[in-house]
């Protein structure tokens, strides 16, 4: 069975500062794939970046980067030079070969100015 | 605009009734699922389908049937709704592994149903 952890409810960070986010999961699968998504308060669910399992370099989307530690099974965010408009839910995801997409319980960030 | 599209916004219920959550995409996915999100919980799974005609369930299948019998459109049905039932559901769609099995899913705007 897939699982997601998020051991982090809640975080803070001052506006251009850098914060990391943490993310465990757990599966049988060898072929899978790693998503974060955004929930700002508008609650349109936004997919921020995505992480194939069988690629060793770690994904980077502009102030955003992963930290993929596939052994520890460790699925980290890093959000760089924090913005006002980065406070959010964020929620770390699994998709296996079953298509099945299985997410965390969310971590809720706010960005200090 | 492309996407999916989720009806009603807001839907007030009685315990006892039935209703039926609308979605539609127009992306020609593959892919649909229906999730509800709990604080706390994150999103969870009730059900997906993997093409028309197919369906299967999710973490919290309970209370509620799907069908898909067009690739556009995955309605979710509440057949006796109940006060636990209260939550925001989400649809989502996406492509299917052979025409990118990277996709994240595309997510509708929503749904928050009270059941009261």
């Amino acid at each position: 069975a897939q699982t997601v952890t998020q051991s982090q409810p809640e975080m803070s960070v001052q506006e251009a500062e850098t914060v990391t986010l943490s993310c465990t999961y757990d599966t049988s699968e060898s072929d899978y794939y790693l998503f974060w998504y955004k929930q700002p308060p508008s609650r349109q669910m936004i997919l921020v970046i995505r992480q194939e399992a069988y690629k060793q370099q770690n994904a980077t989307e502009n102030r955003f980067s992963v930290n993929f530690q596939k052994a520890a099974k460790s699925f980290s965010l890093k959000i760089s030079d924090s913005q006002l408009g980065d406070a959010a839910m964020y929620f770390c995801a699994t998709k296996t070969s079953y298509d099945k997409v299985i997410f965390g319980p969310g971590t809720s960030l706010s960005v200090i100015p | 605009n492309a996407g999916v599209t989720q009806t009603p916004k807001f839907q007030v219920l009685k315990t006892g009734q039935s209703m039926t959550l609308q979605c539609a995409q127009d992306m020609n996915h593959e892919y649909m699922s229906w999730y509800r999100q709990d604080p706390g919980m994150g999103l969870r799974l009730i059900h997906y389908s993997v093409g028309a005609g197919i369906t299967d369930q999710g973490e919290v299948p309970n209370g509620y049937n799907v069908s898909r019998s067009t690739t556009e459109d995955f309605p979710l049905r509440l057949l006796s709704a109940a006060p636990s039932q209260t939550s925001v559901y989400f649809c989502a769609s996406s492509p299917a592994r052979n025409r990118g099995p990277g996709y994240g899913y595309t997510f509708g705007s929503g749904t928050r149903l009270t059941v009261v």
